[in-house]
């Protein structure tokens, strides 16, 4: 079946300016994570939903950082008045359920830019 | 989640098995082993996991030794498209991934 889909793939933005960053995880899967990863740097966890209980945003790196899950499906991550540091590439996880065993499963990545 | 140790990088000719050693001398007893790779500009793929026995699916083979402290990841006839960065991670009740800094496969033709 269809795996995780991310879009845009990529995204040039300037700085100060909105983004939101899209991700369709794979259908039935209740877990949804974000990371990011930095060039030449390890993967960065951001936040993770599952189900309908409160979504765990300990690794959000500021409160310019935001994201929703409508619908228990699709999440959308969206970074306010982006900084150069926030270039990196966004990566969209998705899992059957959370715990131990539990295998997740990535989309492509967001390449976003700030110039 | 227990710290892994692999080799910074390894090569190996086409077509003859890669062997891809892990590390997990803290590994407890409900932690899993997992194995993704990443191919340049891609995201992780997932390749196989295991817990005690050994495990093999239709990419890889995963075999882990009888304490637990260390694993190998096999791909039995390797090809130049499984030239990546392969990441061994230990995970137990933690749904935060922590990739470490792997071992980079090349495939020479």
């Amino acid at each position: 079946g269809a795996g995780v889909s991310q879009s845009p793939s990529n995204k040039v933005t300037e700085k100060g300016k909105d983004v939101e960053l899209r991700c369709d995880p794979i259908s039935g899967h209740t877990a949804l994570y974000w990371y990011r990863q930095s060039l030449g740097q390890g993967l960065e966890f951001l936040i993770y939903f599952q189900g309908n209980s409160a979504p765990d945003k300990s690794g959000l790196p500021s409160d310019r950082f935001s994201a929703e899950r409508t619908g228990g499906s699709v999440s959308t991550l969206t970074i306010q008045r982006t900084q150069q540091e926030d270039s990196a590439v966004y990566l969209c996880a998705s899992s059957f359920r959370t715990g131990e065993g539990d295998t997740q499963y990535f989309g492509p990545g967001t390449r976003l830019t700030v110039l | 989640d227990a710290k892994t140790t692999q080799p910074t990088s390894m090569d190996c000719a086409e077509g003859r098995a890669a062997n891809l050693p892990c590390n997990h001398s803290t590994i407890s007893g409900n932690e899993y082993v997992y194995w993704y790779r990443q191919i340049h500009s891609q995201g992780p793929q997932y390749i196989i996991h295991g817990l005690k026995n050994n495990e093999t699916n239709e990419m890889a083979s995963l075999i882990i030794t009888e304490d637990r402290k260390s694993s190998t990841l096999i791909l039995p006839h390797a090809t130049l498209r499984d030239t990546a960065v392969y990441y061994c991670i230990v995970r137990g009740s933690s749904y935060k991934l922590i990739f470490g800094s792997g071992t980079r496969l090349l495939v020479r033709p």
